[in-house]
């Protein structure tokens, strides 16, 4: 049981290129977030979806986009990179009963744009 | 808006010390609770949680009860080691579904020396 992946672990960007951040759960959960984790910050909620065809805005959602065609995969997808977006990336999920579920985290990716 | 407070680190203990942790929290109607911690390289991992009012959560000696009068959620451990070093993280789902995530605060690092 993988549980919730992530890929790729680091990538560094150019200004102004484009990417997509991999996510994959594998525990048949309804919800799925992304956050970002600046340096001595909490994370911060940039977009999550309730189920498949279902997204919704986070706290933090300006220069990203996001998609849930499958219940599995919630890729995040960068346009246009700036180094305002240089951050850790973490992807989440839990079952979606109520709001005592717990979150499951992947591992992260690192982001560097320069 | 919802919002977490959390003491400010790092915090630095002699292995077999009493730690204490202080969350306080602002939020509407009735959230749940969690304490989270990420080792270094990792994701976030959850500690403990508590759903309603008088709750106490607990796991590997930590201890953490859900205080509404004083809208606090602190951590204890009475006897620190130092596979403890870690960042902990205070977090809340406001009441209802869960759907729009967590809101955290902005993490404790935690330094346990031998």
């Amino acid at each position: 049981n993988a549980g919730v992946t992530q890929t790729p672990k680091f990538r560094i960007l150019k200004i102004g290129q484009s990417m997509t951040l991999q996510c994959t759960q594998d525990m048949n959960h309804n919800y799925m977030y992304w956050y970002r984790q600046d340096p001595g910050m909490g994370l911060k909620l940039i977009y999550y979806s309730v189920g498949a065809g279902i997204t919704d805005k986070g706290e933090v959602p300006n220069g990203y986009n996001v998609s849930r065609s499958t219940t599995e995969d919630f890729p995040l997808r960068l346009e246009l990179a700036a180094p305002s977006q240089t951050s850790v990336y973490f992807c989440a999920s839990s079952p979606g009963r109520d709001g005592g579920d717990t979150q499951y985290f992947g591992p992260g990716t690192r982001l560097t744009v320069l | 808006g919802d919002s977490v407070t959390q003491m400010e680190g790092p915090v630095t203990l002699s292995e077999e010390a009493f730690l204490t942790i202080n969350c306080t929290y602002t939020a509407t109607g009735y959230p749940s609770l969690f304490w989270y911690v990420q080792y270094p390289g990792e994701g976030l991992q959850l500690l403990l949680k508590a759903t309603k009012a008088d709750d106490k959560g607990s796991n590997k000696g930590f201890e953490a009860t859900y205080r509404k009068e004083t809208t606090s959620f602190h951590l204890e451990k009475g006897s620190v080691q130092v596979s403890d070093s870690a960042v902990y993280f205070c977090a809340l789902s406001a009441s209802g579904g869960g759907a729009d995530g967590l809101t955290f605060g902005k993490g404790t690092h935690l330094i346990i020396q031998p």
